[in-house]
Parts: structure tokens; C-alpha cells; sequence
């Protein structure tokens, strides 16, 4: 099936770092959401953006909704260990009726000591 | 927010053999949606399931293969017939309150 276009695949950061990743398409969406999954876990929602150019925090997360509908990108600021995981960003289709998720490829971020 | 629940959380198969894997929410919902990732990949909709209505499958996923049951709002199966090696995946649900969803903690599967 169809897949997001996510950036970086991995990051490899010293704690304390920000880190920035995103998410991109040729397909506009009316909802993105940003999911992070631990080893032997389902994805866990982080952020949810319901509007064009909605710019939303959680913490030290901060996501935005790009201005195109096609884009998302989400900021963690001063990582910490328990930041690391696989962080997936998924787009809600735009069709009335459209509940499907299509989802990124993800980015694993992991936290050099 | 929604709580789900998945039964078993793993398993260990043998080919040939079929699995049941029950998703579980604590409220009623309209839409569950049944997922796999295979290892290291991102998740895949195998298909939707609708309360009183056969499920609608993506591409690449039969009913043969995957039946699923939706007896009610709160409850659905699905069934890995038949596996193979290739089936080893994570299977997770999920549920779709209010525009987002929310995923169960997922079925780890090994099939010998």
C-alpha cells in the first residue's frame, strides 16, 4: 500500500540534542498524526494536527500540520533516553468516508551515551 | 482516548496451523482496523472492520487468509490461517474515536 515519505530513516544523537524529522507526500490529508512505537509495543499517538498550518505541542514535542496538507514535521527538544524508539508519522485520508491511516516509513532514533 | 486490549500478546506457531488474535476495546466504536508489521517495517491496514458488515480488505489480503469477526462495538477477531514463516509478524488492531486512532499493544507471531 501506499506509504509516507518520512526523513530521516535514523538518527543517531548525543541526549540533550534536538531532533527534527518529517514527513511528506503527493497526497493531501485532513489529520496527521505522530506515533512512537518501543520495542514490542504498538505505536503510542504523540500529537494529533487537524489543521492546515496548526502548529501543536506536547511537552517537548512540538509537531506541525504543513500549510500544503502534503507535510508534517516533528521537533523533540533536549532528548532524553527515553526518547529513543521508532517514530512513525501517519496521514488521515482526505476523502469523506477516508478513516484509513497511511503511514510513513518511520524514523529510529537512538541516543549515543 | 480509547483502551484495547490483545489476546495472546505472542505466540510461537507452527506452519499449517491457524491463530486467533482477539482485540478488545473498553468502549463502543465504530470502526477497528486490523494491522501487521513485519519486522522492521511500518504497518500495513490488512483491513477494516465494520459491526454487522463483512470487513473490507486491502490489497494483498484475501478473506481466505485473514477471516475476521466483528460480533459487536466493543470486540473483533482475526485469524492467520494457514501460516507460513512469512506470516511472522506483529498484528496489531486498532480504533478510530474522533479522527485518530489508537493501536493495541499488538500480537507478536512466530511461525516455525
Amino acid at each position: 500500500g501506499q506509504q509516507l515519505n518520512q526523513s530521516p530513516q535514523s538518527m543517531f544523537i548525543q541526549e540533550g540534542e534536538d531532533v527534527s524529522m518529517n514527513c511528506t507526500s503527493s497526497s493531501i490529508f485532513n489529520t496527521w498524526l505522530w506515533y512512537k512505537q518501543d520495542p514490542g509495543e504498538g505505536p503510542v499517538l504523540l500529537i494529533a494536527l487537524y489543521k492546515a498550518g496548526e502548529l501543536t505541542s506536547n511537552g517537548r514535542l512540538t509537531a506541525q500540520f504543513g500549510i500544503t496538507r502534503k507535510d508534517s514535521f516533528l521537533n523533540i527538544s533536549a532528548s532524553i533516553p527515553s526518547d529513543v524508539g521508532i517514530y512513525f508519522c501517519a496521514g488521515l485520508g482526505a476523502n469523506f468516508g477516508n478513516e484509513k491511516l497511511t503511514f510513513g516509513t518511520g524514523t529510529r532514533l537512538t541516543i549515543i551515551p | 482516548s480509547a483502551v484495547i486490549s490483545q489476546k495472546p500478546s505472542r505466540d510461537i506457531c507452527q506452519r499449517g496451523t491457524s491463530l486467533t488474535i482477539q482485540c478488545q476495546v473498553d468502549s463502543q466504536v465504530t470502526m477497528m482496523f486490523w494491522y501487521r508489521q513485519q519486522p522492521g517495517q511500518s504497518l500495513t491496514l490488512i483491513a477494516t472492520a465494520n459491526q454487522g458488515s463483512e470487513a473490507t480488505y486491502e490489497s494483498g489480503f484475501v478473506i481466505d487468509k485473514f477471516p475476521i469477526s466483528r460480533p459487536n462495538l466493543t470486540f473483533s477477531t482475526l485469524t492467520v490461517s494457514n501460516m507460513s514463516p512469512e506470516d511472522s509478524s506483529i498484528y496489531l488492531c486498532s480504533v478510530d474515536p474522533l479522527e485518530t486512532q489508537y493501536f493495541g499493544p499488538g500480537t507478536r507471531l512466530l511461525v516455525l
